[in-house]
């Protein structure tokens, strides 16, 4: 089976512009999880998905929201960017939830704010 | 509010001795826990969880409510054990994960 796969890896963004990252869980997975990472806060839970359901939503700004779509994939935007949005995006994906099945991770996606 | 504290940022053991990697946890309630592991180069990836009272790879950890604590123990530790390790800790009911900051683990051949 092929790995949570996260599209595109390296981002470059200036300050006040928008991103979009996607995330394609794996096959058969309904649950999609997003986290940011950075060195001083580390792993912080950004949002759930389920069946196209947002169940839970981390402390986050509304600048940060994510969708996902009928086949699972899901997808994460920030607007209006901000220096400390640097970090690495992860999304993780499990069969039903990320508590009681595996959760698999991604590869991350690198953004920098300018 | 949930929280989870690593308390050692990196631990050095030398090969063969014990392991034990501390997480301790803020919850009122009844938590859910789990440790995680990211190897040099490798994806995040889940150790165990306390819901499976499993034992992987020779890892145990023992969920402590009167300490709150889910210290990860391994009696001799192998130079592959190398890498970061998070616990984390869901409440009940949620499907939000809350990691520690990590504590990354150095076996000396």
């Amino acid at each position: 089976k092929a790995g949570v796969t996260q599209t595109p890896r390296y981002l470059i963004k200036t300050r006040g512009q928008q991103v979009t990252l996607s995330c394609s869980p794996i096959s058969g997975h309904r649950s999609v999880s997003w986290y940011q990472q950075t060195p001083g806060q580390g792993l912080q839970f950004l949002f759930e998905y389920f069946s196209e359901t947002q169940r839970n939503k981390g402390n986050f700004p509304g600048r940060f929201s994510g969708r996902q779509f009928s086949n699972s994939r899901s997808e994460m935007n920030v607007s209006t960017l901000e220096l400390g949005d640097s970090a690495l995006y992860l999304c993780a994906s499990s069969l039903g939830t990320p508590i009681t099945d595996t959760q698999y991770f991604g590869p991350g996606t690198r953004l920098t704010v300018l | 509010a949930q929280r989870v504290t690593q308390p050692e940022k990196l631990l050095s053991v030398f090969k063969g001795a014990p392991v034990e990697l501390k997480c301790n946890y803020s919850y009122s309630g009844s938590p859910e826990l789990f440790w995680y592991v990211q190897y040099s180069r490798q994806r995040l990836q889940l150790l165990l969880r306390h819901i499976s009272r499993e034992s992987i790879k020779g890892f145990t950890a023992d969920l402590n409510k009167g300490e709150t604590s889910f210290h990860l123990k391994k009696p001799f530790a192998q130079e592959e054990d190398s890498a970061m390790y998070y616990c984390a800790l869901s409440g009940a009911g949620s499907y939000q994960l809350t990691f520690g900051k990590g504590t990354k683990l150095s076996v000396i051949p």
